[in-house]
């Protein structure tokens, strides 16, 4: 999984399998996460977003988990694409007078392989 | 059609110029911020504005200018000052002040030659 501020760690999967990729942050204040998928050359694009009073949200074919007390974020998604193959990044908002800024993981690459 | 442009695409610098980097937005969004990504990095920011003609510093601010002087629009100059400019720039808009997800443009990779 990645954590903010460590190398980019990798995942490989076979098409059609669940992937996990986690996420750990070191704000205890940060009461917004997103997650983001970003491809090669181009901007990230949302995912999907949880607010800190949810510890589970499910989007399409994705789910975000939030574990509050360990801090810690994962996002699974189901029956994995060639498609789906990209960098995925987690970002927190922290809140406070810095409310608005986001802060991001140094991402995940996710390969899918056919 | 309704989003955010960055103007160039790819943009090539020579070492003591100043550059200007394009972002306009048409989503009538309140914050605007600037990002750099370097090859296997995450996004650092260097500005971010959440209102008209306001604007601060993010975390590697040095050697970076920015302006608002209109809603739509967040320039950010890369300076001489900036030692080591090669990167991926990303530029993002918010709805209001925050707890809502930022949207991203295109991004403009600069290389300094």
């Amino acid at each position: 999984g990645e954590s903010v501020g460590l190398h980019l760690p990798t995942l490989s999967v076979q098409e059609g399998d669940n992937s996990i990729i986690n996420c750990a942050y070191s704000n205890s204040a940060s009461d917004y996460f997103i997650w983001y998928k970003q491809e090669s050359g181009k901007g990230p694009q949302f995912i999907i977003d949880i607010r800190s009073n949810m510890d589970k949200r499910q989007g399409q074919r994705v789910t975000v988990l939030l574990n509050k007390t360990v801090k810690h974020l994962s996002l699974q998604i189901a029956a994995t694409q060639p498609g789906d193959s990209a960098v995925y990044f987690c970002a927190e908002d922290s809140g406070g007078t810095s409310y608005g800024k986001l802060t991001f993981g140094q991402g995940t690459i996710l390969t899918v392989h056919p | 059609d309704g989003g955010i442009t960055q103007s160039p695409k790819y943009l090539f610098r020579k070492e003591g110029q100043n550059v200007t980097l394009s972002c306009e937005q048409n989503l009538n969004h309140d914050a605007m911020y600037w990002y750099r990504q370097d090859p296997g990095q995450g996004l650092r920011l260097i500005y971010y504005s959440q209102i008209v003609n306001d604007f601060q510093k993010g975390d590697i601010a040095e050697g970076y200018s920015v302006s608002r002087e209109k809603k739509e629009s967040f320039p950010l100059t890369v300076t001489s000052a900036q030692k080591n400019p090669t990167a991926f720039y990303l530029c993002a808009t918010q709805v209001g002040r925050g707890g809502t997800e930022a949207f991203f443009g295109q991004g403009t990779r600069l290389t300094v030659v």
